[in-house]
């Protein structure tokens, strides 16, 4: 059974980078693509971007140009680091697994991210 | 972008009825050359992350109790929950995963009467 185990740093001030990591347990990074997913408190699903097992990598536009995700096949691990956070990057993270044209199936227990000065 | 609408944001239902929630998709996500819908319907609880409850629509994941039952094509679909139960309180979500980005409902809270 996949389990995905998350962890990073929990409190940012503004213009700080967002940086959490996810480790595979259970299952390779083969075959799968691996997302992250934030929710602002009290509110709803936000898909950030993902990686593929092969290392490509898709961003919602919104965020593309402050987000990179990246994979380390020998820990079995991907990341995400989100440049220049403001209050309204204050979220949960969450990374989470896919198959190919499949939903989320496997989510990480999620991460509070909160920015502040 | 996809535009995921689902009504109502929230509704009660008492004990063993039936819940009842919708979600309507800005374009169509059903894919004519397989005929299936890239619909997904997510279970959130507080404090949890979200977990995958129903796939293609209609498709329950493994594990999931058969009184989740997830029907539509093309822009419109529906979550019924017959019977409910206290353990079905949570925040559902639908989600489509057509095309990037994906992205999801803006969730419906199910409560108790």
């Amino acid at each position: 059974q996949v389990q995905l185990q998350q962890w990073g740093a929990g409190l940012l001030k503004p213009s700080q980078t967002v940086s959490l990591t996810c480790a595979v347990y259970g299952g390779s990074l083969s075959g799968s693509y691996w997302s992250w997913i934030r929710q602002p408190p009290g509110k709803g699903l936000e898909w950030i971007g993902e990686i593929s097992h092969t290392g490509g990598t898709n961003f919602n536009p919104s965020l593309k140009s402050r987000v990179t995700i990246s994979l380390d096949t020998s820990k079995n691990q991907f990341s995400l680091r989100l440049l220049f956070v403001t209050a309204a990057d204050t979220a949960v993270y969450y990374c989470a697994r896919r198959k190919a044209a499949a939903p989320f199936d496997h989510w990480g227990q999620g991460t509070l991210v909160t920015v502040s000065s | 972008d996809i535009v995921m609408t689902q009504s109502p944001d929230s509704l009660a239902v008492s004990l063993g009825e039936w819940a009842t929630i919708n979600c309507k998709s800005s374009q169509s996500v059903l894919y004519s050359s397989n005929n299936k819908n890239y619909l997904a319907w997510y279970q959130q609880k507080p404090g949890q992350p979200p977990k995958l409850l129903i796939y293609w629509a209609s498709t329950r994941e493994s594990g999931v109790p058969d009184r989740f039952t997830g029907s539509g094509s093309g822009t419109d679909f529906t979550l019924t929950i017959s019977s409910l139960q206290a353990e079905d309180v949570a925040v559902y979500y639908c989600q489509q995963y057509f095309n990037t980005p994906r992205t999801f409902g803006q969730g419906t809270k199910l409560e108790i009467k």
